[in-house]
């Protein structure tokens, strides 16, 4: 079966730090590999997706980067951190070229800016 | 172009009573649909999708959605409620045409399952 691992679970960091956020899927290949971001209150908001090695689209201007090294692992990054990058981020993979495949999820990372 | 809407951003029903909590989308084009719950500090969690043929969709925790294409909806019920149900709930639509990888999601329902 498949599974998806997400870490770390929570994370402080201040302004103006790196930050790396991995995400790696077991079980499936090729699969499509999605980065949201939750904000308190507010819905999901898909900051990048990936449907193969080096392939990313970014969805909303902002100071994260994504990639993707290996075809199962999903990284979200950043040079320098802003306040309002704090929020709950999840990570979720879709079969590819399966256009009834739903979203399977991450456990999320708890991410505070301080 | 697609978007959803969850009407109610907060339901609170008592344990025991129907749960109901509404959908509507908009696509030009059949959709696929789905329902997501989420407890807290955890990631989201499929609790039922529709995609083509029967219009009403079993899915887990004895919870169950309907597509109406006439309604433009597909709405969450259960018939009875348990604390445990006690969550965010999001439904999503996808086209099913093209080479559409993206949800579109609905900004969520919270419940409350009062004892």
């Amino acid at each position: 079966s498949q599974t998806i691992h997400q870490w770390p679970a929570t994370l402080v960091q201040p302004v103006g730090s790196p930050l790396s956020l991995e995400c790696t899927v077991e079980g499936t290949s090729n699969p499509n590999l999605y980065w949201y971001r939750q904000a308190a209150g507010r819905g999901l908001q898909l900051l990048f997706y990936s449907v193969g090695i080096g392939q990313i689209s970014s969805e909303v201007p902002q100071n994260l980067s994504a990639s993707r090294p290996q075809d199962r692992q999903f990284i979200l990054s950043s040079k320098k951190l802003l306040l309002s990058d704090s929020g709950f981020y999840l990570c979720a993979w879709s079969e590819d070229r399966v256009y009834n495949s739903p979203l399977h999820f991450g456990n999320g990372t708890r991410l505070t800016v301080t | 172009a697609q978007s959803v809407t969850q009407l109610g951003s907060h339901v609170s029903v008592s344990e025991g009573a129907l749960v109901l909590l509404r959908c509507n989308y908009s696509s030009s084009v059949p959709p696929y649909l789905f329902w997501y719950v989420q407890y807290p500090n955890q990631g989201l969690q499929l609790l039922l999708k529709y995609t083509t043929g029967a219009t009403l969709v079993k899915g887990i925790n004895g919870f169950e959605a309907e597509f109406k294409k006439s309604e433009t909806s597909f709405h969450l019920t259960k018939p009875s409620a348990h604390m445990s149900d006690a969550a965010e709930y999001f439904c999503a639509v996808r086209a099913n045409a093209g080479n559409n990888r993206k949800l579109i999601w609905g900004l969520g329902t919270s419940l409350a399952v009062n004892p």
